[in-house]
């Protein structure tokens, strides 16, 4: 199975700070590479797929790169409503598999 | 619009099965793969495997194989995700999740979730 490496872990920052969150896969993925939102108690929801591609309704400030094992996620002016935990997602397998996430706070 | 809507949070004692209900709204039913994800407390996403609501076809994570099975009901838009011989460390928010198109065959991301069910096991 596909494994998928977050980092880091947590990351602490201030509004209007740019941040970047790497995501590793043990084997390649091409660009079969996705990115979620989640804060408490809600469910998930999708940022980027394909690597680089915004869903409908995401603001512009969020954008993915990459392909192959490696992909980021950016945040170019980080928000006040930006600070929940992110995962990256591999569906290109048959068995589909998460990154850890990253919790993205307050500094 | 599209909806998943999950059945309530469940108690149970370890041993004891659960099943988790899914209803869909909002698109066609049989026409997107279904997929089942859940998130123990304080932890991250752990993806379960999906079913093809047109053919009833099953994909199980290695994880869970023998104790999870997910079924449909295509005359009420409902999937359901059983899961048998629960343990403490199955206690969990326990999410489905619309995927990818059936036919043609694609691959897409988990675009829609439905609002997530508790499950806690506990003697």
């Amino acid at each position: 199975d596909i494994q998928m490496t977050q980092s880091p872990s947590t990351l602490s920052a201030s509004a209007g700070d740019r941040v970047t969150i790497t995501c590793r896969a043990s084997q390649s993925i091409s660009s079969w590479l996705a990115w979620y939102q989640q804060k408490p108690g809600k469910a998930p929801k999708l940022l980027i797929y394909k690597a680089s591609s915004l869903e409908s309704g995401v603001p512009s400030r969020f954008s993915g790169s990459g392909s192959g094992t490696e992909f980021t996620l950016t945040i170019s002016s980080l928000q006040p409503d930006d600070f929940a935990t992110y995962y990256c997602q591999q569906y290109n397998s048959y068995s589909q598999a998460f990154g850890q996430g990253t919790k993205v706070e307050i500094k | 619009q599209v909806q998943l809507v999950q059945s309530g949070a469940e108690v149970k004692k370890p041993g004891a099965s659960v099943k988790v209900s899914c209803k869909a709204s909002g698109y066609t039913f049989t026409g997107y793969y279904m997929h089942w994800v859940r998130q123990a407390p304080g932890q991250g996403l752990e993806w379960m495997g999906w079913i093809n609501p047109n053919s009833g076809d099953t994909n199980y994570a290695q994880k869970f194989q023998g104790r999870v099975t997910m079924t449909r009901d295509t005359s009420i838009s409902t999937a359901y995700m059983e899961l048998s011989r629960l343990r403490s460390d199955d206690t969990a928010v326990y999410y489905c999740a619309r995927g990818a198109v059936v036919e043609p065959a694609a691959i897409e991301p988990l675009d829609y979730w439905g609002q997530g069910t508790l499950v806690t096991v506990s003697s």
